[in-house]
């Protein structure tokens, strides 16, 4: 398994620009979550979802957030219009939601500079 | 909702010397408790975990001991090695209706000098 998919690895933008990440989550997990890294605020989890539908947004900062999972095999995280505060790294991660269990796979991250 | 609270911040041993890495959480509810290393460069990888209805985990150089009464886990790696310089995270899941939901302490940068 190729593990979670984000793309692009590296995004710079200027402010009032509009970016949206990508996530490819490992194929038969059902839970996906997207996180922002700082070095402020540590890792902070944004939104996540469960067989596809957004079951909690309480961490998504504001409404130039959004996010969107289509499908079992693909979620974006959007923002827009973008600000230099935006800069961070962006993981997403998937898991297979089981009571037991909940390891969450992270994908390698994006790193968003917004000038 | 939860909140972790990890110590220390940065941590720095000899090579061969024990590291240890503390967390306290405020749900009591928390039943899942896992231990992520992150390189530089990389997302955060899961070492170990442990859940409510244990109390001592050990995989070869790494343990954790949760302590449910006081709401503190910690992570021990022994013998430590160049190559577990990183940042640890400890974290906590959430039961009720934010089940699934980890949250994560501020992490510990870990160096370890040959």
């Amino acid at each position: 398994d190729a593990g979670v998919i984000q793309s692009p690895r590296h995004e710079v933008t200027e402010m009032g620009q509009e970016v949206t990440l990508r996530c490819k989550p490992i194929s038969g997990h059902n839970s996906l979550f997207w996180y922002r890294q700082t070095m402020m605020r540590g890792l902070e989890l944004l939104i996540y979802f469960n067989n596809n539908v957004p079951i909690d947004d309480s961490g998504m900062p504001e409404d130039r957030f959004s996010a969107k999972m289509p499908n079992a095999s693909f979620s974006t995280l959007k923002i827009q219009p973008s600000e230099p505060r935006d800069s961070a790294v962006y993981f997403c991660a998937s898991s297979f939601r089981d009571r037991a269990k909940n390891e969450q796979f992270f994908g390698p991250g994006t790193r968003l500079t917004v000038l | 909702g939860e909140n972790v609270e990890q110590h220390p911040s940065t941590l720095s041993v000899q090579e061969g010397d024990s590291a240890v890495i503390k967390c306290t959480y405020s749900d009591s509810a928390s039943n899942y408790f896992p231990w992520y290393k992150q390189e530089l460069g990389k997302g955060p990888q899961l070492i170990i975990d442990i859940r409510s209805n244990v109390g001592e985990k050990k995989d070869q150089r790494i343990a954790v001991t949760l302590n449910k009464t006081a709401k503190h886990f910690s992570l021990h790696i022994t013998e430590t090695q160049p190559e577990d310089s990183a940042v640890y995270f400890c974290a906590a899941r959430s039961g009720g209706t934010s089940y699934g939901k980890l949250t994560f302490g501020q992490g510990t940068i870990l160096t370890v000098h040959p």
